[in-house]
């Protein structure tokens, strides 16, 4: 079936340091995928996303290609701030309604 | 962007008492919400799709007669853990999602606490 295996955290980077979290997905058809952000007491906010292979999607310095070779969708930052402490979320939707979701990747950002 | 909001944030009850959840879409008019679960350390499960007007879809495994759902507005849905045992503890987080998009907005979720 549909699922989405995102990197397991907690990740502790330093202020600057360049972040990767990986996410790769099982899906038939072509999926739309996503990387949503959850800060702390908040609820999830769409970070970014890409529709269809070979796509990038980007905002807020982050990126993310749509790889359907190598079935991923990994999440990229060149410079981290503190202020991008939060928990990511990779996702997806094959057809329809339903999204499927990592178990998210909490990232702490040290100054 | 569209902003959604859940009451209440927390919630402390009593095993076998009710609670309800509610999750309204602020600016926009929501023909479709969403009910997800989510454990410590895993993935938001969905538990509920529910259109307006009309009676709510569940997934597998999750029982319709302890989780009600009601989406009687384009702008509310709620959520009824009826009969709460400890093992219902979990938060909870709803979407929605206006017609003609498959883009959905999250509430900030609702941390359910059975004593």
């Amino acid at each position: 079936g549909d699922s989405v295996t995102q990197m397991e955290g907690p990740v502790t980077l330093s202020e600057e340091a360049f972040l990767t979290i990986n996410c790769t997905y099982t899906a038939t058809g072509y999926p739309s995928l996503f990387w949503y952000v959850q800060y702390p007491g908040e609820g999830l906010q769409l970070l970014l996303k890409a529709t269809k292979a070979d796509d990038k999607g980007s905002n807020k310095g982050f990126e993310a290609t749509y790889r359907k070779e190598t079935t991923s969708f990994h999440l990229e930052k060149g410079s981290v701030q503190v202020s991008d402490s939060a928990v990511y979320f990779c996702a997806l939707i094959p057809t329809g309604n339903q999204f499927y979701f990592g178990t998210g990747t909490s990232l702490t950002v040290i100054p | 962007g569209a902003v959604v909001s859940q009451h209440p944030s927390r919630v402390i009850c009593k095993s076998g008492t009710s609670v309800k959840i509610e999750c309204r879409s602020l600016d926009f008019q929501a023909t479709t919400m969403f009910w997800y679960r989510q454990f410590p350390k895993q993935s938001l499960m969905l538990m509920a799709t529910s259109n307006e007007g009309s009676k709510a879809t569940y997934e597998q495994g999750v029982e319709k007669d302890k989780f009600l759902i009601n989406h009687a507005s384009l702008t509310l849905s709620t959520l009824t853990v009826t009969s709460a045992h400890p093992e219902d503890s979990s938060f909870y987080i709803c979407s929605a999602r206006g017609q003609g998009v498959y883009e959905q907005y999250f509430g900030p979720g609702t941390r359910l606490t059975v004593t």
